[in-house]
């Protein structure tokens, strides 16, 4: 059973493209998150939604849209692709209590030519 | 500002043990966590701490909080080459969104 899942698992695209990743967890979380990671591992988190509201906006271009139709999804789109934006972006679920583990999914890659 | 810190890289012999260190300046954390990444996956919880706590021993892993000095150890006994991944420090406390402070990750090389 697969806990986080997330579609594609690769994407190959042009510069200027739109593109978007989508995220679902079956675990029942209440919270979800994207996260960015670059060629040198770096983890950067870019957003977080808790039962589908927007609680994390890091210093992300507008060009990323996430978006929760549900507490189980969170999809993430992205406008106007830029080679920067070539990374693996992770998506990640956590539920409300008194601890904070993260479960990740496993991965993305995004080649952007 | 919160800051997690990490060495990026370790190489020991396999049979060897491992020592990852992690130093940190925000002294509310409540939650201190291992995480693993092996090659090409995504990340997955290898244990935590809890900030009450000093020492936490499971099978291989040993984990050493010492407040003091803000600073998270995660001890490998016989290191195997399937421990080779990258290991991430990460510490998250209440009224933070549920955001993690995340290390930038040490890269933990196993030879034969």
């Amino acid at each position: 059973d697969t806990a986080v899942s997330q579609t594609p698992k690769y994407l190959v695209t042009q510069m200027g493209n739109d593109k978007s990743i989508k995220c679902e967890q079956n675990l029942g979380h209440d919270t979800m998150y994207w996260y960015k990671q670059d060629s040198k591992k770096f983890l950067k988190i870019m957003f977080s939604y808790n039962n589908k509201e927007l609680i994390i906006n890091e210093t992300v271009p507008n060009r990323f849209s996430p978006k929760s139709p549900d507490k189980a999804h969170l999809n993430l789109h992205i406008n106007s692709l830029e080679l920067g934006d070539s990374a693996v972006y992770f998506c990640a679920s956590s539920q409300d209590g008194v601890d904070y583990e993260q479960y990740f999914g496993p991965g993305t890659r995004l080649t952007v030519t | 500002g919160e800051d997690v810190e990490q060495s990026l890289f370790l190489s020991v012999r396999e049979g060897d043990s491992s020592v990852i260190n992690c130093t940190y300046t925000d002294s509310s954390s409540t939650y201190l966590y291992w995480y693993k990444q092996e090659p090409g996956a995504g990340l997955q919880l290898l244990t935590y701490i809890f900030s009450n706590m000093d020492m936490k021993q499971d099978q291989r892993l040993t984990v050493l909080l010492n407040k003091k000095d803000k600073h998270l150890s995660l001890r490998i006994a016989d290191t195997q080459t399937g421990d080779s991944a990258i290991y991430f420090c990460a510490l998250g406390r209440a009224g933070n969104n549920r955001k993690l402070i995340w290390g930038l990750g040490t890269s933990l090389a196993v030879n034969p």
